[in-house]
């Protein structure tokens, strides 16, 4: 049971919207910034969004995140074939004194 | 361009030992705090450790608090991860991952694979 809550899988078309939620706690989510995380099968995660809504350099701005109290999402607009992966949020939580992860969020492009 | 190269996995009996390593070819380690990261077969990304840039802070997630120590060598570039005691379930693929300027585990190694089997 992870600490951060995500849906086990979301699908969407191509071109087509979609958003993926997590939902943590007041020593999480509630009182730092959520960053997210993609994989793509057989591949190291890489960063996709950090500090609830930055997106590093080469992400394309299809992506998008937002946090509200304790919880956060990520939006794919303009879905792709090649955004099938897996999606991880992630914060640090005070109480365990360490990272916590969502347990991942299994985007398929049908 | 930041490289991250695990090693030191292998298949160790339950009880066993195994010390990992993380090289960063890069020239600004030691401005960085550092993770190890899991991945058990067919399972999600779960946390490890974490080391401040000067290696006098580090966390422990609860499953492997008193059994793991992780430590780094800035003038080595490296980050280590001494694993005892282990257990059937500490079976995965273990990164590291290096924290950049904004973004926490922003560069990440290939992994390297773990197998905790009698």
């Amino acid at each position: 049971q992870s600490v951060l809550t995500q849906p086990p899988s979301v699908s969407g078309t191509p071109g087509q919207r979609v958003t993926i939620s997590c939902s943590g706690s007041s020593s999480n989510i509630g009182s730092d910034t959520v960053h997210w995380y993609q994989q793509l099968p057989g591949t190291a995660p890489k960063v996709l969004m950090y500090k609830n809504n930055q997106r590093p350099s080469g992400v394309p701005d299809r992506f998008s995140g937002s946090k509200s109290g304790t919880s956060a999402s990520l939006a794919i607009s303009g879905l792709q074939s090649e955004d099938e992966a897996d999606y991880y949020c992630v914060a640090w939580d005070d109480s365990l004194n360490g990272w916590v992860f969502g347990g991942g969020t299994k985007l398929t492009v049908v | 361009e930041v490289q991250l190269v695990e090693s030191g996995g292998g298949s160790v009996q339950p009880g066993g030992s195994l010390r990992l390593s993380c090289v960063d070819s890069g020239f600004t380690f030691s401005s960085y705090s550092v993770n190890w990261v899991r991945q058990a077969p067919g399972k999600g990304l779960e946390w490890v450790s974490f080391i401040s840039t000067s290696g006098r802070t580090m966390s422990y997630a609860d499953p492997v608090k008193g059994r793991f120590t992780i430590s780094r060598d800035n003038a080595r570039n490296s980050l280590y991860l001494q694993m005892n005691s282990l257990r059937a379930d500490d079976t995965a693929v273990y990164y590291c991952a290096r924290d950049s300027g904004g973004a926490p585990m922003a560069y990440w190694g290939q992994g390297t694979v773990v197998t905790v089997s009698s």
